[in-house]
């Protein structure tokens, strides 16, 4: 299974642009990346996912590194609804089942 | 609102008793999903169900026991649980599982399940 390294917390101030780091240096070639953020009290939510080329969506821009071994989330504009913990998650191929790590708790600063 | 409910929301029950968690997703997705999620501790997968069969069970205890009717329904039927086992459990359903498509997991609210 690849293995994930997030950084524990982050902090950014309101309106400001975050970028939330994650590597995979195991991932194979054919795994997704996933990204999923969990808001206190609820379940975890779907951000973003992308394989090799960089990706937008409404929520976030997501940047793959050329080898794949790493890859960016980021918040174009933080807001205090954007507080959570956020999971960088490589997709396993040939199982069935994402892998959660300890993801990176982000605190946004008024 | 993500589509896949949960119910109870909260739960406590003493350790003899016999429970069930359940999950409905009006998605028309194909796999569904248990989590476990203690405090302090990452999510852990539990159990996988694509098309109604089980396709993984990550280790857990037989305390635990699955249940897939169908597509949009899984239950979780608890049984002689321990303490240890109160944490918060997320039901999430993807329309293929991880691995066959490009696919997200939509997760329910989750059930806090405390056992005294």
């Amino acid at each position: 299974d690849a293995k994930t390294t997030q950084p524990n917390s982050m902090e950014s101030n309101e309106e400001e642009p975050v970028h939330l780091p994650c590597n995979h240096s195991t991932i194979s070639g054919t795994d997704y990346i996933h990204w999923y953020r969990q808001l206190p009290s609820q379940g975890p939510e779907y951000v973003i996912h992308g394989l090799t080329s960089n990706v937008n969506n409404r929520m976030a821009s997501l940047a793959i590194a050329e080898d794949r071994k790493s890859s960016t989330l980021i918040l174009h504009r933080a807001t205090l609804r954007d507080a959570a913990v956020y999971y960088c998650i490589p997709d396993t191929s040939g199982t069935y089942k994402y892998i959660f790590g300890t993801g990176t708790r982000l605190k946004v600063l008024a | 609102e993500t589509g896949v409910t949960q119910t109870p929301r909260h739960l406590v029950m003493g350790m003899t008793n016999k429970k069930s968690l359940k999950c409905e997703q009006h998605l028309g997705h194909n796999a569904m999903y248990w989590y476990k999620q203690s405090a302090k501790k990452p999510l852990e997968l539990m159990f996988v169900y694509n098309f109604k069969e089980q396709t993984e069970n990550n280790s857990v205890p037989s305390r635990f026991s699955p249940e897939c009717p169908n597509s949009s329904h899984l239950f979780l039927h608890l049984h002689t649980l321990q303490p240890e086992d109160s944490a918060l459990y997320l039901c999430a359903s993807s329309l293929y599982p991880p691995g066959q498509g490009d696919n997200e997991q939509f997760f329910g609210p989750g059930t806090r399940l405390t056992v005294l």
